[in-house]
């Protein structure tokens, strides 16, 4: 059991660029969620995927973010002309249908 | 609304000294209470999941309990290693909502 896995752990860049995220799943989930973590606050629900498509979206989630799942596997993050306000750690969770979701280690963003 | 409220926020402890932390709920069709312990620059890790009132549930130093209205985590003679924040969720419809959490200090 491999557990979720983040790519990067963390990543550093200037204000208006672009960046993406990857998160791996444990293997037999078919649901992938994002979460975002600042500091001292609990995860805030960004967007989560069953299999290939995507369910629910936060109101957190501006047009500046996109989320891919392409092949129900892995599942990419993107964000677009980034903030300083977008520094954070971007929580990647897995899970069967309904059952408990297990986390990732995080990527940190910090954005200068 | 939908809400989740720890406390307390911090809570510094000497080693062996019990104590219970709180996560009350808010929520329309409660689906699952979760806990999750987080350390540092990590990400949470799954502790206990509660699906109705009276159900508790064991691991090693920590007991989890829920009622209708909140959950407790009790830690029975904590040791430094111990030290983490735990975060309390809870499971609405098909997303989690995390409480703040609370960040314990186990001092040796």
């Amino acid at each position: 059991d491999t557990g979720v896995s983040q790519d990067p752990r963390h990543k550093i860049t200037k204000r208006g660029q672009n960046v993406t995220f990857r998160c791996d799943p444990i293997s037999e989930h078919n649901r992938l969620y994002w979460y975002r973590q600042t500091l001292g606050q609990g995860p805030e629900f960004l967007t989560y995927f069953q299999n290939e498509a995507q369910l629910e979206k936060s109101r957190l989630l501006s047009d500046r973010f996109s989320a891919e799942r392409p092949k129900g596997s892995f599942s990419t993050l993107e964000i677009q002309r980034t903030e300083q306000g977008d520094s954070a750690m971007y929580l990647c969770a897995s899970s069967r249908e309904g059952d408990t979701q297990y986390f990732g280690p995080g990527t940190r963003l910090t954005v200068l | 609304e939908d809400q989740v409220t720890q406390s307390p926020e911090a809570l510094r402890l000497q080693e062996g000294e019990s104590s219970s932390l709180n996560c009350s709920y808010t929520v329309s069709g409660l689906r699952g209470l979760f806990w999750y312990r987080q350390d540092p620059g990590k990400g949470p890790e799954f502790l206990f999941t509660l699906y109705s009132a009276g159900e508790e549930k064991e691991k090693e130093r920590l007991k989890a309990t829920l009622t209708k209205k909140e959950s407790f985590l009790h830690i029975t003679a904590p040791k430094p290693e111990d030290s983490a924040t735990y975060l309390c969720a809870v499971q609405a419809r098909d997303k989690i909502i995390f409480g703040k959490g609370t960040r314990l200090h186990i001092l040796p």
